[in-house]
């Protein structure tokens, strides 16, 4: 059954260094999406995009926060310069039909 | 503002009991999802629905989108302990980004 897949499962990092998360959507998916979860808190909205553009975004998503289709396959979120709070699980999803399907995500440490 | 809020917010029930999560909202959803949560891991759907009043089973699992769509409940007959997890629902509105409730964490002791 296909799956969403992300990489790393793990990355910690120093305060200011910019991280890349990495995804890998469901094949014939249209649609792509970023969450997070801070620890003990709810899954949160940041991104959605189709069509290689992003399509909403909230409040979370300021300009640290860029999210890219680099080729046919994969989808990235990058952190330019990381804080403490974003330290979190960030999870990729995909949709065709409206459903989203989530990625085991990444936990991001921010040290 | 917490748009979607699931209760109770933990359960703890012994294997063959019977139980309901609620997911209430005061605004009306296009759609609502249910996921599974495990620890460590990325929610995983478990049903969709779009209809007011709508009614779906899987297998032990029925859920329920209330009539006027604002509200969804998650009943499971004889809970085993492999139901045991965080159940998450998730609404629709007039975007497509998931607005996530606020998780009811289930226990299911053998």
């Amino acid at each position: 059954e296909p799956e969403v897949t992300q990489t790393p499962s793990h990355q910690v990092t120093q305060m200011g260094q910019e991280v890349i998360l990495r995804c890998v959507p469901i094949s014939n998916h249209l649609y792509f999406y970023w969450y997070r979860q801070i620890l003990g808190q709810k899954v949160e909205f940041l991104v959605s995009f189709y069509n290689n553009e992003i399509s909403e975004k909230s409040e979370i998503f300021d300009d640290q926060f860029s999210v890219e289709r680099p080729d046919g396959s994969n989808f990235t979120l990058k952190i330019r310069s990381t804080k403490l709070e974003d330290s979190a699980m960030y999870f990729c999803a995909s949709s065709v039909l409206g459903e989203q399907f989530f990625g085991p995500g990444t936990r991001l440490t921010v040290l | 503002t917490q748009l979607l809020e699931q209760s109770p917010q933990f359960l703890s029930i012994q294997e063959g009991e019977n139980l309901t999560v609620y997911c209430n909202s005061s605004s009306v959803f296009s759609s609502l999802q249910w996921y599974r949560q495990e620890p460590g891991e990325g929610p995983v759907l478990l049903v969709t629905v779009v209809t007011g009043g709508e009614v779906k089973k899987l297998k032990r699992l029925t859920f329920q989108f209330g009539d006027a769509r604002k509200d969804s409940s998650l009943h499971i007959t004889a809970a085993q302990p492999g139901d045991t997890g965080l159940y998450l629902c998730a609404g629709v509105r007039n975007t497509d980004k998931l607005i996530f409730g606020t998780g009811t964490r289930l226990q299911v002791f053998p």
